[in-house]
């Protein structure tokens, strides 16, 4: 099974700053990465595909790279709807594998 | 507008079975592979099982593998996660999604407790 480790756990910041979330695959997994957004008792929000393509009606401030084994995901600058706790996703091998998850909080 | 609503869910004894079902409307279900992913409370993201648009093929995470049968009716635009053998740590809210991860139900609540 292809594992996902997502850092930092935790992440308190403010409004307007630029921050990064890491999501490392035990094992290469090419472009087959998805990062989601979860709000408490809503169901999660995709807002990257294969990695890098935003999806459709998500802000231009959300942004995802990487290949392989190593991938991030950056909020160009932090809006207060943001925070939240972000997950990836690959779906590049049965059985289908999140990361642990990123809470995002206001410093 | 495109809609996937999930029934179903409720308290069981360990042991005993529930049948979820997510209805599909707004697009061609029967063109789209669909998933079920659960979160227990308070947890992480857990994929439980993922079928193909005709059913072709199907596939189970090793959690709930012998358990758990997923199953669709195209012609109702239904699909179906029948939960067998409930354990505790099945409890969790359980969600069905497109496979292009695009659009979720809202969740259904299943609680395994004696």
């Amino acid at each position: 099974d292809i594992q996902l480790t997502q850092s930092p756990s935790f992440l308190s910041a403010s409004v307007g700053e630029r921050v990064t979330i890491t999501c490392r695959a035990s094992q290469g997994i090419s472009n087959y990465l998805g990062w989601y957004q979860q709000k408490p008792g809503k169901a999660p929000k995709l807002l990257i595909y294969a990695a890098s393509t935003l999806q459709s009606g998500v802000p231009s401030r959300f942004s995802g790279s990487g290949s392989g084994t190593e991938f991030t995901l950056t909020i160009s600058s932090l809006q207060p709807e943001d925070f939240a706790t972000y997950y990836c996703q690959q779906v590049n091998s049965y059985p289908l594998t999140f990361g642990g998850g990123t809470k995002l909080d206001i410093k | 507008e495109v809609q996937l609503v999930e029934s179903g869910g409720g308290l069981v004894r360990p042991g005993g079975s529930l049948r979820l079902s997510c209805e599909a409307s707004g697009f061609t279900f029967n063109t789209f592979a669909m998933n079920w992913v659960r979160q227990a409370p308070g947890k992480g993201l857990e994929w439980v099982s993922s079928i193909t648009s005709s059913s072709t093929y199907i596939n189970y995470s090793d959690s709930v593998k012998g358990r758990f049968t997923v199953s669709r009716d195209n012609a109702k635009n239904v699909l179906y996660l029948q939960m067998d053998n409930l354990r505790a740590e099945d409890t969790a809210f359980y969600y069905c999604a497109r496979d292009e991860g695009d659009y979720w139900g809202q969740g259904t609540l299943v609680t395994v407790s004696s």
